[in-house]
């Protein structure tokens, strides 16, 4: 059990550029979820696979926005044309999905930084 | 809407003293109750979580959660804070059913005096 990796950990990207984080969660892991957290404040929820299929999405995951787990393995995560506003650490995390083992183990995160 | 509150931003005590964090939720049906916490560069570190059963639930690093469903509080506690607890705290909501997405508090900043 090596943990969930992110990567990069750090992306610095101006203004209209588009950017993409990668997920690899806990191997037995086939639940995936994406947060986005802000300074000062908690991890907001963006949104969660299980196994390939994107089951839900958070009004915070604008059109900018698209997220990918494409053989129910890792996971990426797209903005386009990034904004300022998007500057953020992105968490990725995974779980295993019956409700005995709720708990989320969460990667290191990715901080964007959108200049 | 589920949401959860966390009444204190910023907490300081001295080394050795006794720790409550504060965290209130607000969820119309039984919660999944969690409390994460986060060093500086780190991913968030489950410390324990309450599914059912006994309110008063252990965690790693000596810390210990009490679930009040009359109070909707989970506070998290710890009989003597050493100074590598300095970090920042989150507590949790999950939904039960499928999704299992959590709803964070803002977070406690817990800075220990030595």
């Amino acid at each position: 059990d090596t943990g969930v990796s992110q990567n990069p950990r750090h992306k610095i990207t101006k203004r209209g550029q588009n950017v993409t984080f990668r997920c690899d969660p806990i191997s037995e892991h086939n639940r995936l979820y994406w947060y986005r957290q802000t300074l000062g404040q908690g991890p907001e929820f963006l949104t969660y696979f299980q196994n390939e299929a994107q089951l839900e999405k958070s009004r915070l995951l604008s059109d900018r926005f698209s997220a990918e787990r494409p053989k129910g393995s890792f996971s990426t995560l797209e903005i386009q044309r990034t904004e300022q506003g998007d500057s953020a650490m992105y968490l990725c995390a995974s779980s295993l999905p019956d409700r005995a083992n709720y708990e989320q183990y969460f990667g290191p995160g990715t901080r964007l930084t959108v200049t | 809407a589920q949401s959860v509150t966390q009444p204190d931003i910023h907490i300081t005590v001295s080394e050795g003293a006794s720790l409550e964090l504060r965290c209130n939720y607000s969820y119309g049906a039984t919660p999944y109750l969690f409390w994460y916490v986060q060093s500086p560069g780190q991913g968030l570190q489950l410390l324990l979580k309450y599914f059912s059963g006994d309110t008063l639930v252990q965690g790693i690093k000596g810390f210990e959660a009490e679930f009040k469903r009359s109070q909707s509080s989970f506070n998290l506690r710890k009989p003597s804070v050493h100074w590598s607890d300095a970090a920042e705290y989150f507590c949790a909501v999950g939904r039960s059913g499928n999704t299992g997405k959590l709803i964070f508090g803002q977070g406690t900043t817990l800075q220990v005096k030595p």
